[in-house]
């Protein structure tokens, strides 16, 4: 009952170096998705994939790149880390983007810190 | 531009106290409001509202939609210490696409339990 699986669970990263967050689900979800959470300002959408193959940018996209291997994995990229980028990441899956028909899952989520 | 907004922002009750959280919006094509606990990590899935003045009950905790003047309410009675968390509220949308993509949430309701 793994549900949705996030690594690392904790990262610091030096201003400038990259890194891949990892994602994956075993629900058979066709839509993924990657948060932001930072205090007061809620969860921000970074990049959504509504199906394998097809990903599309969320509000916040700048600085990440994401990569829908299969339909069960779903990575986010930041190519060259900022401070501005310190925040908690979620990864989420849902059978359809339509989540009135079915609830979403959240994985556990990463603090990543960028000095 | 769409939006979600939830008040209080945050709220200290002591236990055994009844406590109202509330989430209005203004969103297009809206599909379903759906409430979310958020403990120290992941959201999880509370309740999915479609239609109005139809309550949602599950324990202690219910909601109810009006979709007329466009909020809904979320309440805990008889409160516990483990009801402390962020309660985030989120509208869904029909249709996808776009920078916020298909779910809207709003910051999030901090509630604090006293013992």
């Amino acid at each position: 009952n793994a549900g949705v699986t996030q690594t690392p669970k904790f990262q610091v990263l030096k201003t400038g170096q990259s890194m891949t967050l990892q994602c994956a689900q075993d629900m058979n979800h066709n839509s993924m998705y990657w948060y932001r959470q930072d205090p007061g300002m809620g969860l921000r959408l970074i990049y959504y994939s509504a199906s394998e193959g097809t990903t599309d940018k969320g509000e916040v996209p700048n600085g990440y790149n994401v990569s829908r291997l299969n339909k069960r994995e779903f990575s986010l990229r930041l190519e060259s880390a900022a401070p501005s980028q310190t925040s908690v990441y979620f990864c989420a899956s849902s059978e359809t983007l339509f989540w009135s028909r079915a609830e979403a899952f959240f994985g556990q989520g990463t603090r990543l810190t960028v000095v | 531009e769409d939006k979600v907004v939830q008040s209080p922002l945050s709220l200290v009750v002591h236990e055994g106290d009844t406590v109202t959280l509330n989430c209005s919006y203004e969103v297009t094509n809206f599909r379903s409001l759906l409430w979310y606990k958020q403990e120290k990590k992941a959201p999880t899935f509370l309740f999915m509202l479609t239609s109005s003045g139809i309550e949602k009950k599950s324990g202690r905790l219910s909601s109810i939609l009006d979709k007329k003047e466009l909020f809904s309410i979320l309440n805990i009675t008889a409160t516990q210490t483990g009801d402390s968390a962020v309660y985030l509220c989120a509208v869904d949308r029909v249709g996808y696409g776009g920078s916020q993509g298909n779910l809207i949430f709003g910051k999030g309701t901090k509630l604090s339990v006293k013992p």
